[in-house]
């Protein structure tokens, strides 16, 4: 079956410079959320969208920004990249948005395998 | 403030024997729960769920059980085999936007 996929898995940028992560969802998922797991510790939630549209912000650095485009991959771009930024992205997809209803196995997040950043 | 605790960060078990993991959590609001296995190199993989109506779901050799009162859950494997072997994040949903809050994980070592 077809895997959220993430590209690139790992990155290698300098401080200042500029990155961007791409989320492919699985097909026909409508949402997609982006976590940041720093070394030792939990997926951090940042961002999420539904439909294009970003439907939640978490602990999201004002550097950072992301968008949904129509076939629904998102981006998350990252610009003067500090040290700290050094992490594990992951991207996760479910097939339902906001628009709520029962609650199904289907609506569970599916990551995919991350991307490493480092910062040097 | 962690609002999603695993306390023990790692746990070591033989094979054949159940492993146990823990999780607590503070927020009364949340009321649907995941456990999720990773592997290094690997995005967190689904393992089973439990909402907040119930107080045990089984899957396989898989059992979340769900103490409200105690704001605990819990996740049993048995029998535990080595390719168990894996962090283990349990996650707590907001109801309101569907993110996750994830627990600091327990690394399960399942020794043969």
């Amino acid at each position: 079956a077809a895997g959220v996929i993430q590209s690139p898995r790992h990155l290698i940028k300098e401080k200042r410079e500029t990155a961007t992560l791409k989320c492919y969802p699985i097909p026909r998922h409508d949402t997609v959320y982006w976590y940041q797991q720093g070394p030792g510790q939990d997926p951090q939630f940042l961002i999420s969208f539904y439909e294009k549209m970003q439907s939640d912000k978490g602990s999201i650095p004002d550097r950072f920004s992301a968008q949904q485009f129509s076939d629904y991959h998102s981006e998350l771009n990252m610009s003067s990249l500090e040290l700290g930024d050094s992490a594990l992205y992951f991207c996760a997809s479910t097939p339902r948005g906001l628009a709520g209803g029962t609650r199904a196995s289907t609506d569970t997040q599916y990551f995919g395998p991350g991307t490493r950043l480092t910062v040097l | 403030d962690q609002q999603v605790k695993q306390n023990s960060p790692s746990l070591s078990v033989q094979e054949g024997r159940i492993s146990i993991l823990n999780c607590d959590y503070t927020n009364s609001m949340f009321d649907y729960f995941l456990w999720y296995k990773k592997y290094p190199a690997e995005g967190p993989t689904f393992l089973i769920s439990i909402s907040s109506i119930k107080d045990k779901n089984e899957d396989g050799r898989f059992t979340v059980f769900l103490n409200k009162s105690a704001k605990h859950l819990s996740l049993h494997i048995v029998p535990s085999q080595p390719g168990d072997s894996a962090v283990y994040f349990c996650a707590a949903e907001d109801s309101g936007t569907y993110k996750y809050i994830f627990g600091t994980g327990t690394r399960l070592k399942v020794l043969a």
